[in-house]
């Protein structure tokens, strides 16, 4: 069945340093990958996305990449700051009609001050 | 204003008993869900409706029963609650169409005792 896996499950960064976090997703035709991040006591907010038809999209210091050859995607967030600690989801979604959102299982981020 | 509120934002409760969690969304939304996260913050979608029609049901057992009135509620019914239903739930909305961006409310955290 439809499945995202995500990696790691736990990253502790230093603060200035860079954070990667990898997903692969299991269904080709999956077109859409959003990434969310989650705070404390919160629900999950969009903090980028990317479409099948790019491979690489940049909003400040978060990037993500899009490999559909190996369908793999990966969020990179540099120069991270505290504030920057939470819980990262990513997405798999293959439109079409379809309102279903497969999430991976989530990475806890923390960034040491 | 809240764009997604969710009610109650906790609820404790005894086994076999019933509850209700209520959705608000004031985006104009047409399409609401409601997710469920576990205590490993595995998140998974539980309804999808659109339009006030079910188009997800992802095999919830039948005590599950979700009302939307209109299209900015979205209601979750629970009959019998059992230890296993002790989570965060959460409702989300997005616009018509798939592949569009998310907006999580807050959950609400439920406690089965």
């Amino acid at each position: 069945g439809e499945n995202v896996e995500q990696h790691p499950s736990t990253l502790s960064v230093q603060e200035g340093d860079s954070a990667v976090i990898k997903c692969t997703y299991s269904d080709s035709a999956s077109n859409y990958f959003p990434w969310y991040k989650q705070e404390l006591g919160k629900g999950p907010q969009l903090i980028i996305d990317i479409r099948s038809n790019v491979g690489e999209k940049k909003d400040q210091r978060i990037a993500v990449t899009l490999n559909k050859t190996a369908k793999h995607f990966s969020l990179h967030i540099t120069e991270t700051q505290p504030e920057d600690s939470a819980v990262y989801f990513c997405a798999a979604s293959k439109g079409g009609g379809t309102y279903k959102y497969i999430f991976g299982t989530g990475t806890r981020l923390k960034v040491l001050a | 204003d809240t764009a997604v509120s969710q009610t109650p934002k906790y609820l404790v409760t005894q086994m076999g008993n019933d509850k209700s969690i209520k959705c608000e969304q004031n985006l104009g939304h047409d399409t609401m869900y409601w997710y469920k996260q576990d205590s490993k913050k595995f998140l998974k979608i539980m309804f999808s409706y659109n339009n006030k029609e079910l188009i997800i049901n992802e095999t919830v057992p039948n005590r599950f029963s979700p009302k939307s009135p209109d299209k900015a509620h979205l209601n979750l019914h629970i009959n019998s609650l059992e230890l296993g239903d002790s989570a965060v739930y959460f409702c989300a909305s997005s616009r018509g169409g798939a592949n569009e961006k998310l907006f999580f409310g807050s959950g609400t955290q439920l406690s089965v005792l």
